[in-house]
């Protein structure tokens, strides 16, 4: 079955990197767009970035852009996000999400299969 | 920039028709989807394309986007249904998700 496991979560300080990791199986990876999602604690779902099926067009939020970055490793059917410059407000739930197959992978769609998340926490 | 507006809460009495909206500028032109998210648990898709069911997405889930509102409709809410729903859409190339409606079923 399809399945997609995050890791890489942990609590880390104000200004520093973390990079969390997605391994999936039970489908073609190559062939879907796989974006990263956030939860705040308490808070609702915010898009973070998304990654086209040939890896050739990403897209980042507003919140997050020059500070991350989205990347994928067909041969691991692995998705990462490597995030510098944490910052407080970064504090959430990472959620990796299976969009759509195909062109419009980047920019069109829905996300039929989340991971169950990795928290990130970001101290002062 | 492009916001979906959605109600906090709503509340609904088990066996009744629970309804959930989603409201931005000319939503229709763009496709929405659904999202359940119960307490503690990873978000699930219910819709897609407007009006889509994933697969093993239950028969009382139905959706419709006319105008500026999408809706989402649950027929015969049970207790199961409580949780969080969150529409989503796309507009200048980027993912957008509403803010959340918490619905519970008393």
């Amino acid at each position: 079955q399809i399945q997609l496991v995050e890791s890489g979560g942990g609590v880390v300080q104000s200004g520093r990197s973390l990079r969390l990791s997605c391994l999936t199986s039970g489908f073609t990876f190559s062939n879907f767009g796989m974006h990263w999602v956030r939860q705040a604690p308490g808070k609702g779902l915010e898009w973070v970035a998304v990654m086209s099926n040939d890896g050739y067009d990403v897209k980042y939020a507003d919140s997050v852009k020059g500070r991350t970055t989205i990347s994928r490793d067909t041969s691991r059917n692995t998705l990462y996000l490597q995030m510098n410059s944490l910052r407080r407000e970064d504090t959430a739930v990472y959620y990796c999400a299976r969009g759509d197959p195909g062109q419009y992978s980047s920019s069109s769609g829905s996300l039929e299969y989340w991971g169950q998340g990795t928290l990130v926490t970001v101290s002062s | 920039s492009y916001e979906l507006a959605q109600s906090p809460s709503v509340s609904v009495s088990p066996g009744q028709t629970a309804s959930i909206t989603c409201s931005g500028d000319k939503l229709s032109d763009k496709y929405v989807s659904w999202y359940q998210q119960q307490s503690g648990q990873s978000p699930v898709l219910v819709i897609y394309q407007d009006t889509k069911r994933p697969p093993g997405i239950s028969e009382r889930f139905s959706a419709s986007n006319f105008g500026n509102t999408a809706t989402l409709t649950i027929s015969g809410t049970q207790e199961m249904d409580e949780a969080e729903y969150y529409c989503q859409a796309w507009d200048s190339g980027t993912m957008l998700f509403g803010g959340g409606t918490k619905m519970t079923v008393l």
